[in-house]
């Protein structure tokens, strides 16, 4: 089983809908879960970080973490053409003190498509 | 503030090459990580170091790429002989003590190993 699961898609809704991107993990340590918006060719850029279970919203965008299921959600809201790209999941582990290693390990990313 | 920067861009080489890939993170960041990109693999980390000290480098995949950071402000990635399977993108990315999690990832270097 992969550490950090996702469905590599493509997902596709249409402009204005509710882009709903999901992503699973095995490691019950995990301690913080975060979520990168690559554009082809391009790097991944950090859009949302979540510590704790429940929703954390910053403008069009919710992370939702369900540390009991081992699930991460990211919820696109009004979903623009601009939000092409591939989404990354990515998962910090801690050590058996609590101590985080600073470690990301990243899912294979579900790309996303938002057509006019 | 400037971002991660890397160099080259891009690099086109033939096997047996050796390749070196710098990074400078952002200053003030005591966190630098190295990680691959590929299709069939995805995101992998190859190394990280803390205050320029390798930290873990079980992801680097053979003793053919090797790591260094002589200095807070730059680190390299050298792999000798270089093959065609370790075509790649390779990132660099940087964070800071207190939200080392956070990562800030460089434009990456775009590797053909001919």
């Amino acid at each position: 089983q992969k550490e950090v699961e996702q469905n590599s898609g493509p997902l596709s809704v249409p402009e204005g809908a509710i882009a709903s991107l999901n992503c699973t993990y095995s490691d019950r340590g995990s301690q913080s879960f975060f979520w990168y918006r690559q554009y082809s060719g391009k790097s991944p850029e950090l859009i949302m970080s979540i510590y704790s279970n429940g929703d954390k919203e910053d403008g069009r965008f919710t992370a939702q973490l369900n540390k009991a299921s081992q699930y991460v959600s990211l919820l696109i809201r009004d979903s623009q053409p601009s939000d092409s790209a591939t989404y990354l999941c990515a998962v910090n582990i801690a050590n058996a003190g609590g101590t985080s290693y600073g470690k990301l390990t990243f899912g294979q990313g579900t790309i996303l498509t938002v057509h006019p | 503030d400037a971002g991660v920067i890397q160099s080259p861009r891009h690099e086109v080489t033939e096997m047996g090459q050796e390749v070196t890939l710098r990074c400078k993170p952002i200053s003030g960041h005591d966190y630098l990580f190295w990680y691959r990109q590929t299709m069939m693999r995805g995101l992998e980390l190859l190394i990280y170091f803390n205050n320029n000290v390798p930290i873990d480098d079980s992801g680097m995949p053979e003793d053919r790429f090797s790591a260094k950071m002589p200095n807070a402000s730059f680190s390299t990635l050298k792999i000798q002989p270089s093959e065609p399977r370790d075509s790649a993108v390779y990132f660099c990315a940087s964070s800071f003590m207190d939200r080392k999690e956070t990562q800030y990832f460089g434009p990456g270097t775009r590797l053909l190993v001919l």
